[in-house]
């Protein structure tokens, strides 16, 4: 089953808007990732944020998270047409020295010139 | 460095039929990971390996699916008979161990993809 679910399942916004996209999850974690995936290509990693870590910046981009609600948001500043894409959370465990990743159905973020 | 390396990018294949997925891992990574995509399950994780041994692969649906990584540098997964059911992107990831306090801790670099479609 899927431990990351995304909210809203789509969102459109005009250029210049902020895009704000939620994910909750189930269980307890190692960190949680954000990945963003393009239109036919692959996922890439945007940020991480640690279980004991409550904000993250990069860039225009800042992620929550609170581990008593078990959910964490992401957002974008001044977004761009460019950030067109699905954005997906993803929960960390740590299995035998690695981390299994657990992905959401992902947000489907359009930009709007 | 050119990234992870999946070949083909397209299959089209008939039902019955084997079908071969190929990774090539970012060279000093350990861990791969194998990904099936669709609309209606989203991005499963299949199987993955650390220092080409399988570690979890209770995510393979089932016994036609079948993974090995004989090498740091190569890993294929295969499907045998395939069926309509089985079409979907099939990504390949890996990462590098840094442990728990690494800066980009397990970040994961996904290839492009494999779109399989199975008639």
């Amino acid at each position: 089953s899927q431990q990351g679910e995304e909210d809203p399942q789509a969102l459109s916004i005009q250029e210049g808007e902020n895009a704000t996209m939620n994910c909750s999850y189930k269980t307890s974690i190692n960190n949680l990732q954000w990945y963003r995936q393009n239109s036919g290509r692959g996922l890439v990693h945007l940020i991480l944020i640690r279980s004991n870590e409550r904000e993250k910046h990069s860039g225009r981009l800042r992620v929550t998270l609170d581990t008593s609600k078990k959910s964490s948001s992401l957002l974008i500043t001044a977004s761009r047409a460019a950030d067109t894409a699905s954005y997906f959370c993803a929960t960390a465990t740590r299995i035998q020295g690695a981390q299994k990743l657990v992905f959401g159905q992902g947000t489907r973020l359009t930009i709007n010139p | 460095d050119a990234g992870v390396i999946q070949s083909p990018r397209h299959e089209v294949t008939e039902m019955g039929q084997e079908v071969t997925l190929r990774c090539k891992p970012i060279s000093g990574h350990d861990y791969l990971f194998w990904y099936r995509q669709t609309m209606m399950r989203g991005l499963e994780l299949l199987i993955y390996f650390n220092n080409n041994v399988p570690i979890d692969d209770s995510g393979m649906p089932e016994d036609r699916f079948s993974a090995k990584m004989p090498n740091a540098s190569f890993s294929t997964l295969k499907i045998q008979p395939s069926e309509p059911r089985d079409s979907a992107v099939y990504f390949c990831a890996s990462s590098k161990n840094q442990g728990l306090a690494g800066p980009r801790n397990n970040e994961q670099f996904f290839g492009p993809g494999t779109r399989l479609t199975v008639l």
